[in-house]
């Protein structure tokens, strides 16, 4: 099956750090990647929507300046926690859409668990 | 009222029960139908996919869904250790979009 990867795995930053996420689709060219979010024994939520090529969607209450995200080519996006504080401490997992694929074709991420000190 | 609502458990089942995950749901706009399995500090892996209503069956796993109620289903059978995880129900709009979850049922299963 498809490959998403997801780097790092996990990372401990300080307060006022930035710090990258990348995400990879290691088998298959996705033209759109999702980037959620997951507090502890919470759902995942829609951060923002990736597209190849073009600028990031973001969801409503995501503050696009924080959270930057690029789309580079079609294997990789990164998301960019900026000036990042405590309460950003979370479980980051992208998603890939293989390209022309239906919903099923969504793969996901290992996920990358940030803890702001 | 939240789009997608979950029981969050956690459920305790014997091994070799069969075990019932729910889901409801507010937007009838939703058309694809998805469960997928999270273990702890892991990315969800895609267990099912139902396109609009009825069941689909696979393995020991079995998905339903009733358009009419807004509500889904995952049947597991003859549950084993390794079932034990956290299930997240998730639904789509249409094809290629972002997916709505439910928080997810953890489910333990004990030989």
């Amino acid at each position: 099956g498809a490959v998403v990867s997801q780097h790092p795995s996990w990372v401990i930053c300080k307060s006022g750090t930035s710090v990258k996420i990348e995400c990879r689709s290691l088998d298959f060219q996705a033209t759109t990647m999702f980037w959620y979010r997951q507090f502890p024994k919470q759902s995942l939520m829609l951060m923002a929507t990736s597209n190849e090529g073009s600028k990031a969607t973001y969801e409503q209450g995501v503050e696009k300046d924080k959270f930057l995200i690029n789309h580079a080519s079609l294997t990789l996006s990164t998301l960019t926690v900026t000036s990042a504080h405590p309460e950003d401490s979370s479980f980051y997992i992208c998603s890939a859409l293989a390209s022309g694929g239906m919903m099923d074709e969504q793969y996901f991420g290992p996920g990358t668990r940030l803890t702001v000190t | 009222q939240k789009e997608v609502e979950q029981d969050p458990g956690p459920l305790s089942v014997p091994e070799g029960a069969i075990v019932s995950l729910n889901c409801t749901y507010s937007n009838s706009a939703f058309q694809y139908f998805m469960w997928y399995r999270q273990y702890s500090r892991k990315g969800p892996e895609l267990l099912m996919y139902t396109y609009s209503s009825g069941n689909k069956e696979d393995g020991r796993f079995t998905a339903q869904v009733d358009k009419s109620s807004k509500y889904i289903s995952l049947f597991i059978r003859d549950s084993q250790p390794s079932d034990s995880a956290t299930y997240l129900c998730a639904m789509g709009y249409q094809a290629g979009t972002a997916l709505i979850f439910g928080k997810g049922t953890t489910l333990s299963v004990s030989s």
